[in-house]
């Protein structure tokens, strides 16, 4: 079946490099992607999106790449700082509507100082 | 105070007993929904809503029901709780007029435990 996963389930990181979350996607009629960061007894919170017109998106210090060749996502965060310790999430949505999110699994980041 | 409330926050409870979740909030946003987060299953849509008539399943909704008695407000429950319904939920809102961002807003989340 139709799935979105993660590369690696754990990501530890030495505090001001670069960190690189990966996520893969099956669905080809996917449109719309977003990455989470969900804190230790938080909620998730939206980081960045992308649409499947483009292939690069930046925000503040993250960048998301889509390759829709190979139906991969990655979230990259520059200059990674304790603060940026916690569970990341893909999701993808295909169905025209925000119910039809479909979330994956999670990669946990570590920055060690 | 967040913008999206959760209560309660922890609930512990016997199999077959009735659940009530509560969810309310102040954006203003007319879409809510409810999903439920267990360790290395990531987020799963239960239901969902997009106006006060508006009810959905989501991925996972047997055993489960809602309620939106308002735009502000969206209940989860559990008529008869059996153990393996035991895991973290959120509540979340959307607002489609916020331009290109399909963000979802998330509450603190509730911790249920069936016994």
């Amino acid at each position: 079946g139709e799935s979105v996963g993660l590369h690696l389930p754990t990501l530890s990181v030495q505090e001001g490099d670069n960190s690189i979350i990966n996520c893969a996607y099956s669905n080809s009629a996917s449109d719309y992607f977003i990455w989470y960061k969900q804190e230790s007894g938080k909620g998730p919170q939206f980081i960045i999106d992308i649409r499947s017109n483009m292939d690069k998106r930046q925000g503040q210090r993250v960048t998301v790449l889509l390759n829709k060749t190979v139906k991969h996502l990655s979230l990259q965060i520059a200059a990674t700082q304790p603060g940026d310790s916690a569970v990341y999430f893909c999701a993808e949505n295909y169905g025209g509507s925000q119910g039809n999110l479909i979330f994956g699994k999670g990669t946990k980041l570590s920055v060690k100082p | 105070d967040a913008d999206v409330t959760q209560t309660p926050r922890n609930r512990i409870t016997k199999t077959g007993k009735r659940i009530m979740l509560e969810c309310s909030q102040t954006k203003g946003h007319d879409r809510m929904y409810w999903y439920r987060q267990d360790p290395g299953l990531g987020l799963r849509l239960i239901y969902y809503s997009f106006d006060v008539k508006d009810i959905n399943k989501g991925e996972i909704s047997d055993g489960y029901s809602v309620s939106r008695q308002a735009q502000a407000k969206f209940s989860l429950s559990l008529e008869s709780a059996i153990p393996n319904q035991t895991a973290l939920y959120f509540c979340a809102t959307s607002d489609p007029g916020t331009g290109e961002t399909g963000e979802l807003f998330f509450g603190e989340g509730s911790r249920l435990t069936v016994l």
